[in-house]
């Protein structure tokens, strides 16, 4: 059974910028959620989506956003980056909220 | 104060001892989660659990509701244990709050 599958694996943006990373999860995971790590503030939860539907939310900014498809992969948009945006955006994925996550690899994304 | 508290932050072991690694919470969690995290990025789920203790290999994680508390426990450690120990409590589905992390060093 393949893994939780995040792209691209590394990533340079300059500020200003946009940016969409995705994730695919674990054929048969309904449950999303997106998490960003940082040297500074450590892991902080960013969202969860089940079933195409936002369920929870973290204290970030609208300028981060998210979606989830029908087949389940999910996506993440950051809108005008700015530097303090650079960090590893983690995704993690389950059957259904509550239960056991899986992360991915994550993308490190790096705002110059 | 952080609703996640997580000690020791670092931890030096020798190949063979026993470790405990320890989380208290101030919220209240419908779960509560230990991560393992090696150099690289990659996270693994080691535990999830809501009450009482859960054994895996020769980890141990257990949970005290009332007090707020957790535990993490590795038995007979190997330098391959060497990793970050996170603590993240769920309260509402995925919607998890860390701790900083337990760097757990095992020298041979």
């Amino acid at each position: 059974k393949a893994g939780v599958t995040q792209t691209p694996r590394y990533l340079i943006k300059t500020r200003g910028q946009q940016v969409t990373l995705s994730c695919s999860p674990i054929s048969g995971h309904r449950s999303v959620s997106w998490y960003q790590q940082t040297p500074g503030q450590g892991l902080q939860f960013l969202f969860e989506y089940f079933s195409e539907t936002q369920r929870n939310k973290g204290n970030f900014p609208g300028r981060f956003s998210g979606r989830q498809f029908s087949n389940s992969r999910s996506e993440m948009n950051v809108s005008t980056l700015e530097l303090g945006d650079s960090a590893l955006y983690l995704c993690a994925s389950s059957r259904d909220s509550e239960e056991k996550l899986f992360f991915g690899s994550g993308t490190q994304l790096s705002v110059l | 104060k952080n609703e996640v508290e997580q000690s020791p932050q670092n931890l030096t072991a020798q190949e063979g001892e026993f470790i405990t690694i320890n989380c208290s919470y101030s919220v209240g969690i419908s779960a509560l989660h230990w991560l393992q995290q090696h150099p690289g990025g990659g996270i693994v789920s080691l535990f999830m659990l809501s009450s009482g203790k859960k054994k895996h290999g020769r980890l141990i994680a257990t949970i005290n509701i009332q007090e707020k508390h957790s535990s993490l426990h590795i038995t007979a450690s190997h330098p391959r244990d060497s990793a970050v120990y996170i603590c993240a409590v769920a309260g509402s589905g995925s919607r998890l709050t860390f701790g900083e992390g337990t760097q757990l060093t095992v020298n041979p």
